[in-house]
C-alpha cells in the first residue's frame, strides 16, 4: 500500500485556468505539507497542517488554497493559473510534526501551465 | 535562521569507488539534519537523521553521514557507489519547533559504470 499518493501524477492545463492536486496518507500521521519543487530541483515549504489546522504558510500567492477535510487528506488548489506555478507539487507527512521527526514524502504531481 | 549549502551541485564517480557528497549548515539552535535522495520522476526518500544522538548516523543502502559541530559539516559517504545510487541527493535542516524544513539545492551524482 502506498504510504503517500497524490493524484494526479501529470497535470498540463492553461493559463488562468484552476486545478486541484489531491493527497492522502494512510500513515496515521498528524501533520500534512505541500511542497514546491522548481525547475532547478529547489524544494520549498510551502504550508503544512496539522490535524486539519494550518500551521505554517509561507510567502505563498493567496491563489493557492490548501484545504484539508480529515487528518489524511490535504488537497492543494490553484486559481488562476500562472506559467511560473509550473513545478513539481509534492504533498508529505508526519506524525505529529515534531522537531526532528521524518517525513514522508509522495512521488509527486508534475504540473505544466502552458 | 537555518541554511543548508551543498557544496557541489554534481558529483561523478565511477562504480565501485567511494562517494561524498558535503554539505554544510547553519543554525542558531541544535539542529536536526537530514539527507533525502530523489531517484529521476519520483518522490523524495529518507536515506538518514541525525537527531542530537550518535553523531555518526548509518542510513539505508550504505550510506552513512557524520555530524560535525566544530565544521558545521553533515557529508554523506558510502563506501562503494552503485548504479542504482545515481539519483539526486538533498540535505536538510530542521530546527527546533514548528520550524519548517530547509532543503539544500541538491547534488546530482551520476555513476559510471
Amino acid at each position: 500500500d502506498t504510504a503517500v499518493s497524490q493524484t494526479p501524477k501529470y497535470l498540463v492545463t492553461q493559463m488562468g485556468n484552476d486545478k486541484s492536486i489531491k493527497c492522502e496518507q494512510n500513515l496515521g500521521h498528524d501533520t500534512m505539507y505541500w511542497y514546491k519543487q522548481d525547475s532547478k530541483k529547489f524544494l520549498k515549504i510551502m504550508f503544512s497542517y496539522n490535524n486539519k489546522e494550518l500551521i505554517i504558510n509561507e510567502t505563498v500567492p493567496n491563489r493557492f488554497s490548501p484545504k484539508s477535510p480529515d487528518k489524511a487528506h490535504l488537497n492543494l488548489h490553484i486559481n488562476s493559473l500562472e506559467l511560473g506555478d509550473s513545478a513539481v507539487y509534492f504533498c508529505a507527512s508526519s506524525q505529529d510534526g515534531s522537531f526532528g521527526e521524518t517525513q514522508y514524502f509522495g512521488p509527486g504531481t508534475r504540473l505544466l501551465v502552458l | 535562521a537555518q541554511s543548508v549549502t551543498q557544496l557541489d551541485s554534481h558529483v561523478s564517480v565511477s562504480e565501485g569507488t567511494p562517494v561524498l557528497l558535503r554539505c554544510n549548515y547553519s543554525s542558531s539552535y541544535s539542529p536536526s539534519l537530514f539527507w533525502y535522495v530523489q531517484h529521476p520522476n519520483k518522490g523524495l526518500q529518507l536515506l538518514l537523521k541525525y537527531t542530537s544522538a550518535a553523531t555518526l548516523v548509518k542510513g539505508i543502502n550504505g550510506f552513512e553521514a557524520e555530524f560535525k559541530k566544530s565544521e558545521t559539516s553533515f557529508h554523506l559517504t558510502k563506501p562503494s557507489a552503485h548504479m542504482s545510487d545515481a539519483a539526486e541527493y538533498f540535505c536538510v535542516v530542521s530546527e527546533a519547533g514548528n520550524t519548517p524544513l530547509v532543503f539544500g539545492k541538491g547534488t546530482r551524482l551520476s555513476v559510471i559504470a
